[in-house]
């Protein structure tokens, strides 16, 4: 596609629930990319997919998060009994890994509220 | 690990004036490429600028400028002509390999 694409955009789960956010990077971008950015802070790394390459997780938080990127390309990340910290919104992001002269090409990010 | 810092929260610029941007990184790489993203209500974060780090010369896009200095380790970006669409909020970057490192972030407020 022409973009990043996020969904749902917004999404508001009970505390203890279980979340999947989806991610459809730009066709042929061989990295993908998950950010979490918590309510006026800066974005904080949580996981990287490049090509067929293990995952690098060093950035997810707990045990409770967990993704994974099927045929190399869509990602889906889920949140496992989801607490009320993990409200944020949470930023996908693909890239040409072809030179490093490409920064990354982002999506509008799904916001997720638990209560 | 990298880190990306910028000192500013916030600023505040009149409209049609220039305003300046801080960020400074620590890095030991020689090879690496800094960016300047803004990100606007909508969320989506937009690249605004970005440098190589074995150019010299300051990158530029229309009114938007950077002050690299590699010795020092800072890479500023000057807003020039500010407008009221340049509100939002302002994302410094790092990158070396695969991994981009991000700064805490400057809120630009634009006055009319």
């Amino acid at each position: 596609g022409a973009g990043v694409s996020q969904s749902p955009s917004n999404k508001v789960t009970e505390k203890g629930k279980d979340v999947e956010l989806r991610c459809d990077p730009i066709s042929g971008h061989t990295a993908l990319y998950w950010y979490r950015q918590s309510l006026g802070q800066g974005l904080e790394f949580l996981i990287y997919f490049q090509g067929n390459s293990a995952p690098d997780k060093s950035g997810l938080p707990s045990d409770r998060f967990s993704a994974e990127r099927t045929g190399g390309s869509v990602s889906t990340l889920t949140i496992q009994r989801t607490q009320q910290e993990d409200s944020a919104v949470y930023l996908c992001a693909s890239s040409s890994t072809n030179r490093g002269y490409y920064g990354y090409t982002f999506g509008s990010g799904t916001r997720l509220t638990v209560v | 690990a990298q880190t990306v810092t910028q000192s500013q929260p916030e600023m505040s610029v009149q409209e049609a004036e220039t305003v300046t941007l801080s960020c400074t990184y620590d890095t030991s790489e020689s090879d690496y490429y800094l960016f300047w993203y803004k990100q606007p209500p909508s969320r989506q974060m937009i690249l605004v600028i970005r440098q190589e780090a074995y150019k010299q010369q300051n990158a530029t896009e229309n009114r938007f400028s950077v002050n690299f200095q590699k010795a020092a380790k800072s890479f500023s970006l000057k807003i020039s002509d500010s407008q009221l669409g340049d509100a939002a909020m302002y994302f410094c970057a790092y990158r070396a390999g695969n991994m981009l490192t991000f700064g805490g972030g400057t809120r630009l407020m634009v006055k009319p």
